[in-house]
This record gives structure tokens, sequence and C-alpha cells, in this order.
């Protein structure tokens, strides 16, 4: 199965808000609710930020928020900070394997 | 402590395999779907393969499928991945997770093992 396309780099200044976009196609973005968003820090696992296209985990900051439109999912994060400068990874579940498919990943950098 | 540690990694030719081992620590395995995730080299995630909670029902990406095998023994709070017909492109760093965030129709990891690495080399 194909991975999820995601831009390959964002960037932004500290405070500023930014989002990475993560697309499909109907057979998995679009097809279900069942999108995630991990952040993974260089040397360390991944952590769920966001699940079920929307939901943060306890203790996440709600700086960050998703959303889905169609086949597109987004991440957005709010004030951004220095400890955000990380490499994000959107998923979502398809139909193709019964399983998930990972996005290629956005590395973020804090200007 | 919750945790996971996975073993089993190491260098391996072309062709050969491997039985990676997740042990399971500060929980019941037995409560909790698990997941195998690779991450190549400089590379981004792959999830590879996942299993209910019995073990009656399992799921495989493609690149896997037929050669890799997820298994579980509760009573030995140990998760395994049995790796067949091992190529180049294996090579990874393998995590183990719990599935424990879950919404009334889907879960997700929320306790990553730190991983070991396969490579796969002549």
């Amino acid at each position: 199965q194909s991975a999820l396309t995601q831009p390959a780099s964002v960037s932004g200044s500290p405070g500023q808000s930014i989002t990475i976009s993560c697309t499909g196609t109907s057979s998995d973005i679009g097809g279900y609710n069942y999108v995630s968003w991990y952040q993974q820090h260089p040397g360390k696992a991944p952590k769920v930020m966001i699940y079920d296209v929307s939901n943060r985990p306890p203790g996440v900051s709600n700086r960050f928020s998703g959303s889905k439109s169609g086949n597109t999912a987004s991440l957005t994060i709010s004030g951004l900070q220095a400890e955000d400068e990380a490499d994000y990874y959107c998923s979502s579940y398809t139909s193709s394997t019964a399983l998930d498919v990972f996005g290629s990943g956005t590395k973020v950098t804090v200007l | 402590e919750v945790q996971l540690v996975e073993s089993g990694g190491g260098l391996v030719q072309p062709g050969g395999s491997l039985r990676l081992s997740c042990v399971a620590s500060g929980f019941t395995l037995s409560s909790y779907w698990m997941r195998w995730v690779r991450q190549a080299p400089g590379k981004g995630l792959v999830w590879v393969s996942r299993i209910n909670r019995d073990g009656s029902s399992t799921s495989y990406a493609d690149s896997v499928k037929g050669r890799f095998t997820i298994s579980r023994d509760n009573a030995k709070n140990t998760l395994y991945l049995q790796m067949n017909s091992l190529r180049a492109e294996d090579t990874a760093l393998y995590y183990c997770a719990r599935d424990g965030y879950c919404s009334t129709t889907s879960c997700y990891p929320d306790v990553w093992g730190k991983g070991t690495t396969v490579t796969v080399s002549s």
C-alpha cells in the first residue's frame, strides 16, 4: 500500500501557527475517521498527538489540533514552540490491508 | 512502571530468519491489542503488523505478508515477530507498541519500546 502524502518540511517562527497536510484516498483517509498524528523527536519513539481525526490524548497540549476534509487530513500547531521541532507522521486505517498506513513524514523546523 | 522491551535483533544474511520478542511489564498484556512498527535508517515509519488480545486476529503490511508472523504468549507477557525470508529492505529499527488509547471504535499506541535493530546484509 502507498504511504499517505505529506510535505517534506514545514517551518515557522515561535508563536506562529503551522498546518501539515496529509493526503490519501477514499480507501483510507476519505473512508474512515481513523486518522492519527505522531510526533517523533530524533532518536526517540513516536508519540501520538491526535487520534480519531481530532481527539487529543491526555497530556497533549491543546496547541495541537486535527481536522479532515475529504481525502485530506490536517494537523495544526498553534503558538509554535522550540520543543515542537520534530518529525510528524499522519496515519490512517486502510481497507486494503485492514492495517494502518503512515504518511511520508514532515520535518517541522522552528526558526 | 509500564514498559515494553524489545530484543532479538541482529545481523542476518538475506534469506535468513529472526524472531523478535517484546516483553511487557507493569501491565497485563492480554488486555491490549499490540503492534509492530519499523523505521529504516533515516526513513519514515511503517506499520508492520497488529494482533488482537487473544491472538486470534492478525493483520500485516503488504511488504511483509507471507514472510512475517506476529504472535503472543499472554502467560509470558510477551509479543513476538517471526521474520522469515529476510531482505535487505527489512533492515530497520523495530518497535513494539501497545494500543492503549481507545475511543468507542478504535485504539492507538500509547506505550512504545525503545526498539531493536535488524540488519539484513551479506
